[in-house]
């Protein structure tokens, strides 16, 4: 089983729906986060967490917020979806060790109409 | 500001060959990690390789390697005996303690394996 699973793989939604995107770690790590990848760029920080009374905003929180349910999971929330959060969304893993190394999910790929 | 730079957008090189990913970076920190990220046709982010700024020796991981330049702020990624496979976009990213360890993107660089 993967270590990191994210949830849907791809969603097609309409403009002003509320998403919800789930991830789930079996890693046992504590810190969390969500990037978001567009063509032609690299990743972006939504949000991240170090533990699960740690929440903080990344570069592009606008429009966004997230949810830390428990150590294992990390949910991403577009309130009122728009067309240019379509995207693919990446969450990610990492202890905090020397390297901090971040352990990504397979992303879900997501569409605004 | 920090950023990172990978100006090859994209490159392709026959199988078996040797090819040199470029990437360059900036920061006013002087401890930090770099790294490089393969992203296959499959989405899936894989880590590559990753080097402590401290440290002088280039890192490397089978046919990969890095040229680790810490005073002209470079890290290129090697690939030797290419292989099929290899074909993905490659990112190079930076973090540093004092910045909460966010990794810090390039944009990638697209590289095709031709048989």
């Amino acid at each position: 089983d993967a270590d990191v699973t994210q949830t849907p793989r791809n969603r097609i939604t309409k403009t002003g729906k509320r998403i919800m995107l789930e991830c789930s770690q079996t890693k046992g790590h504590d810190r969390m986060y969500w990037y978001r990848q567009d063509p032609g760029l690299g990743l972006r920080l939504i949000y991240y967490s170090f533990d699960v009374k740690d929440i903080n905003k990344g570069e592009i929180s606008d429009g966004y917020s997230v949810s830390r349910q428990a150590q294992a999971k990390f949910s991403l929330s577009l309130e009122s979806a728009i067309p240019n959060q379509t995207a693919l969304y990446f969450c990610a893993s990492s202890d905090a060790g020397l390297y901090n190394e971040q352990f990504f999910g397979p992303g879900t790929r997501l569409t605004v109409l | 500001a920090q950023t990172v730079t990978q100006s090859q957008p994209e490159m392709s090189v026959q199988e078996a060959e040797t090819v040199t990913l470029s990437c360059t970076y900036d920061t006013s920190e002087s401890n930090y990690y770099l790294f490089w990220y393969k992203q296959p046709p499959s989405r899936q982010m894989i880590l590559v390789i990753r080097q402590e700024a401290y440290k002088q020796q280039n890192a490397t991981e089978n046919r990969f390697s890095v040229n680790f330049q810490k005073a002209a702020k470079s890290f290129s990624l090697k690939i030797s005996d290419s292989q099929l496979g290899d074909t993905a976009m490659y990112f190079c990213a930076f973090m540093t303690p004092d910045s909460n360890y966010q990794l810090i993107w390039g944009a990638g660089t697209k590289l095709i394996i031709k048989p």
